[in-house]
């Protein structure tokens, strides 16, 4: 498609449940970003993927979190055992190249709420 | 660590006067720039970038203006108008975005 679509788009879980969110990038775009926005402040990186491969994954919390792109399937973030520092807005991003040569376009985003 | 800043976390502008909102950013490495604009409940939206071979750059009512020596960046928003309303981020990257932690822009009539 032609725009980065994310579901759902608002997910809400006890502390200590499983979270997975979806994120189909834009048709032809290679590269794929998740980001965790918390209280509208910055935006911190999680993790890149080039095609189904990992590309960076230095911001991501590896003891919960975890991510994937397969082929012909949505990209997914999964958090297992939720904290209550997880509620945020995750977005999605996806580019033609990783070195932002080319802009990143973003998803509406999914809100996490933990509770 | 290396971050992007912002001075400003609010700028209250009049219709029709034109708007700077500036940014300051720390890793030297970092060649490409962007400004998003983000609005209540959306995703970031690409407003403008800018190489780091580049001083200026100009789009349709904004430009952007890098000062390297400073590691300073501004955008102007001219004729600005109520629809501009909304949080402003600039991100760098020498790899992946970093972002600083947005201006909110407020435009009364």
């Amino acid at each position: 498609g032609e725009e980065v679509a994310q579901t759902p788009k608002h997910l809400v879980r006890g502390e200590g449940q499983k979270a997975k969110l979806y994120c189909a990038p834009i048709k032809g775009h290679s590269y794929v970003f998740w980001y965790q926005q918390v209280l509208k402040n910055e935006f911190k990186f999680l993790i890149s993927f080039q095609n189904e491969n990992v590309f960076d994954e230095t911001g991501m919390p590896k003891e919960r979190f975890s991510a994937k792109c397969l082929p012909n399937s949505p990209c997914s973030l999964e958090i297992q055992a939720t904290k209550l520092e997880d509620s945020a807005v995750y977005f999605c991003a996806s580019s033609q190249w990783d070195r932002g040569g080319y802009e990143q376009y973003f998803g509406p985003g999914t809100r996490l709420t933990v509770t | 660590g290396e971050s992007v800043g912002l001075h400003l976390p609010t700028l209250s502008v009049q219709e029709g006067d034109n708007s700077i909102i500036n940014c300051a950013y720390s890793n030297s490495a970092s060649d490409y720039f962007i400004w998003y604009k983000q609005e209540s409940g959306k995703g970031p939206q690409f407003i403008i970038d800018i190489r780091s071979n580049m001083d200026k750059r100009q789009g349709q009512r904004v430009t952007v203006l890098l000062n390297k020596t400073v590691k300073h960046l501004s955008l102007q928003i001219a004729a600005t108008q109520p629809g501009d309303s909304a949080v402003y981020f600039c991100a760098e990257t020498p790899d992946k975005l970093i972002f600083g932690t947005g201006t909110r822009l407020q435009v009364f009539p």
